[in-house]
């Protein structure tokens, strides 16, 4: 079974970096996924699509801040130069087994 | 203006009946698969069923199936759900969203609408 593991939580300063991580069940490490926002009482915002080389595509608009990388089975999303206003919900999601499947979702804080 | 905006949403009695619809605007509508999603009050993200660009191929989640129906009119721009026998756990934020590629049934969902609530409660 497919299944996407986010870490619940995560915390930066303003102005630093941070890396979430999503990671992909055994046997599915081959498989893309898509990384979304959801800034609060909004909703989700598509970031880019990743893939297992490491190679992604940005949504329009999405700031050179937000970059993604692979590393196995774990993909990552990178956020640079935090800024008050990354402070959302990240999801990541997959559909290499026939449905689309999310991560329970990454809440990040700006401090 | 590319967008995705849902309606249909209310609040209705356990065991009846709902239509949700998503107007499309700004893209080829009938090149894309589409999808509804949803996110109960505090949780996360579920998908909930997909439709092909052509209606060839449909899928949904198993907490819906025999359910819910979904279905699309590219002459209308639009996208449908219609949730029959209705639980309290269908309580939800509903999202319709177009995949990235065009003609693939499965991809990354690169557009969402704003969202409609359904609440279902007696």
């Amino acid at each position: 079974q497919l299944v996407l593991t986010q870490s619940p939580s995560a915390s930066a300063s303003l102005g630093a970096s941070v890396k979430l991580t999503c990671t992909l069940s055994s046997g599915h490490s081959s498989y893309a996924i898509a990384w979304h926002q959801q800034q609060p009482e909004k909703g989700p915002r598509y970031l880019m699509k990743l893939d297992s080389d490491g190679s992604h595509s940005k949504g329009d608009g999405i700031p050179d801040r937000f970059t993604g990388s692979s590393s196995g089975a774990d993909r990552y999303l990178t956020i640079s130069s935090l800024q008050s206003e990354d402070e959302a919900d990240y999801y990541c999601q997959t559909w290499g087994t026939g449905i689309p499947v999310f991560g329970g979702g990454t809440k990040l804080t700006v401090l | 203006e590319v967008q995705l905006v849902e309606s249909g949403g209310g609040l209705v009695q356990p065991g009846r009946s709902l239509r949700l619809s998503c107007a499309a605007s700004g893209f080829t509508f009938d090149d894309y698969a589409m999808h509804w999603v949803r996110q109960a009050p505090g949780k996360g993200l579920e998908w909930v069923s997909g439709i092909s660009w052509n209606s060839g191929s449909i899928g949904y989640a198993d907490s819906v199936k025999g359910r819910f129906t979904i279905s699309r009119d590219n002459a209308k721009n639009s996208l449908y759900l219609q949730m029959n026998n209705l639980r309290t756990e269908d309580t939800a934020l509903y999202y319709c969203a177009k995949v990235l590629g065009v003609v693939v049934f499965l991809d990354a969902f690169n557009m969402w609408g704003q969202g409609t609530m359904v609440t279902v409660s007696s």
